[in-house]
């Protein structure tokens, strides 16, 4: 069964500092892969995701992800973190074909200033 | 542009109360449909999805039932309520037509006292 694996929980950076949040997967194929955040209390927004080609996707607030099929990963990172970027973010993947998307457990991240 | 929303956005119920959420999309015709339940630490939980009217399929056995009487519209219901129950629970639509990308409500927060 496909599953998706974030190792870390809870992460603390330093605004202006760099990020980067892990996301493995284990899939035979290339599946779809998405980058969510939630805010407390709020619901999911999608930040990027990838479906086929350019391995390296831009995403909106600056995020961007890179696809590694070596790996089976597909890492969140973005040069400078802002306070406003304090938030949960989810992992996500789809096998493709069937609309049936596994989530990871989420990696919240608390910037310090 | 496609807009989903869901209701109401805090529910504080009694154990054994029944239970409506509920959750419209508009700008797309015969979407996906899907409800979510997001516990801490542990990722979103798939609980139902519609690929149409009166289609539904459950993902997990439990206390909670749904519906989809009208093409943009969908019921979480419970009959009895039970502490366990209690949740953020997250409404979302996809587009039939392709693009796998998963978009969420605004979620809603249900306290079983």
């Amino acid at each position: 069964a496909q599953s998706v694996t974030q190792p870390d929980i809870h992460i603390t950076v330093s605004e202006g500092a760099s990020l980067e949040l892990r996301c493995n997967y284990s899939y035979g194929a290339t599946p779809y892969l998405f980058w969510y955040v939630q805010s407390p209390g709020q619901g999911l927004q999608l930040l990027l995701k990838y479906f086929s080609g350019d391995t390296l996707v831009q995403g909106i607030k600056g995020f961007e992800a890179e696809f590694k099929r070596s790996q089976s990963s597909f890492n969140l990172r973005k040069p400078s973190v802002h306070w406003s970027d304090a938030a949960e973010y989810f992992c996500a993947v789809e096998p493709g074909g069937y609309q049936k998307v596994t989530f990871g457990t989420g990696t919240k991240l608390q910037v310090i200033p | 542009s496609q807009t989903i929303h869901q209701w109401p956005a805090t529910l504080v119920q009694p154990v054994g109360s029944p239970l409506s959420l509920e959750c419209t999309v508009e700008g797309t015709s015969n979407p996906n449909l899907y409800w979510y339940r997001q516990a801490a630490g542990r990722g979103l939980q798939l609980l139902f999805y519609s690929v149409g009217i009166g289609q539904i399929s459950s993902e997990v056995p439990q206390n909670l039932s749904a519906s989809r009487p009208q093409d943009r519209q969908f019921i979480l219901s419970s009959k009895k309520l039970l502490l366990s129950d209690s949740g953020f629970y997250l409404c979302a639509w996809s587009s039939p037509s392709g693009g796998n990308t998963i978009y969420f409500g605004e979620g809603s927060w249900l306290t079983v006292v």
